[in-house]
């Protein structure tokens, strides 16, 4: 699996937009991305996934580079429970389906 | 009603003894994970089951036996714990044959060993 870069923390203002950056430079063309967070004490969590094509869910929307080299998690409107550590997961679709977790962003909303 | 649901919470216990923590997940997923979280809070992957069946043993000493009696438990078993044994452990489940394949964590168990 691809590795991935992201920056160790960023801080957020509550009601902002949050925009989590990710390189994942040696990604292949079968490798899908992948974001997690993980609120502190819980099991991480789920957010969203994409290949290729930018994707939008309750949660947040995922822009993906055309060359695929790098993406961003978009928070549009980041509140107090946002607060977390978030992982840029890159894979490729396997049986075993392993998820390799980085050191990930540990993300602070603001009030 | 919980996805991932895993028993106990907390587990203390003193060096040397056999602990088990139990998982279950009400989704109907076919695949099923065991995760350990150090204290650097990296998070590795230890087993993975799909049907059943082992998929991935992650050089986990074989002091760990995962056993699943059914698709939707995988309960992980620890023989002669050690100290660093002590860390969260998060038992998982996802769908093979969707795009995608989120997985869904449960709670996790926070495992220390005196």
């Amino acid at each position: 699996d691809a590795k991935t870069t992201q920056p160790p923390s960023m801080d957020c203002a509550e009601g902002r937009a949050a925009n989590l950056p990710c390189n994942h430079s040696t990604i292949s063309g079968n490798e899908y991305v992948y974001w997690y967070r993980q609120i502190h004490s819980q099991g991480p969590q789920y957010i969203i996934h994409g290949l290729k094509n930018n994707e939008t869910n309750e949660m947040a929307s995922l822009i993906i580079t055309e060359d695929r080299k790098s993406s961003t998690l978009i928070l549009p409107h980041a509140t107090l429970r946002d607060t977390a550590v978030y992982y840029c997961i890159v894979r490729v679709e396997a049986a075993g389906n392993k998820l390799t977790f980085g050191g990930g962003t540990r993300v602070l909303v603001k009030p | 009603d919980t996805a991932v649901s895993q028993t106990p919470k907390y587990l203390v216990t003193q060096m040397g003894n056999d602990k088990s923590i139990k998982c279950e997940q009400n989704l109907g997923h076919d695949t099923m994970y065991w995760y350990k979280q150090d204290s650097k809070k990296f998070l590795k992957i230890m087993f993975s089951y799909n049907n059943k069946e082992l998929i991935i043993n992650e050089t986990v000493p074989n002091r760990f036996s995962p056993k699943s009696p059914d698709k939707a438990h995988l309960n992980l078993h620890i023989n002669s714990l050690e100290l660093g044994d002590s860390a969260v452990y998060f038992c998982a489940s996802s769908q093979t044959g969707t795009s995608g394949r989120a997985k869904y964590f449960g709670p996790g168990t926070r495992l220390t060993v005196l």
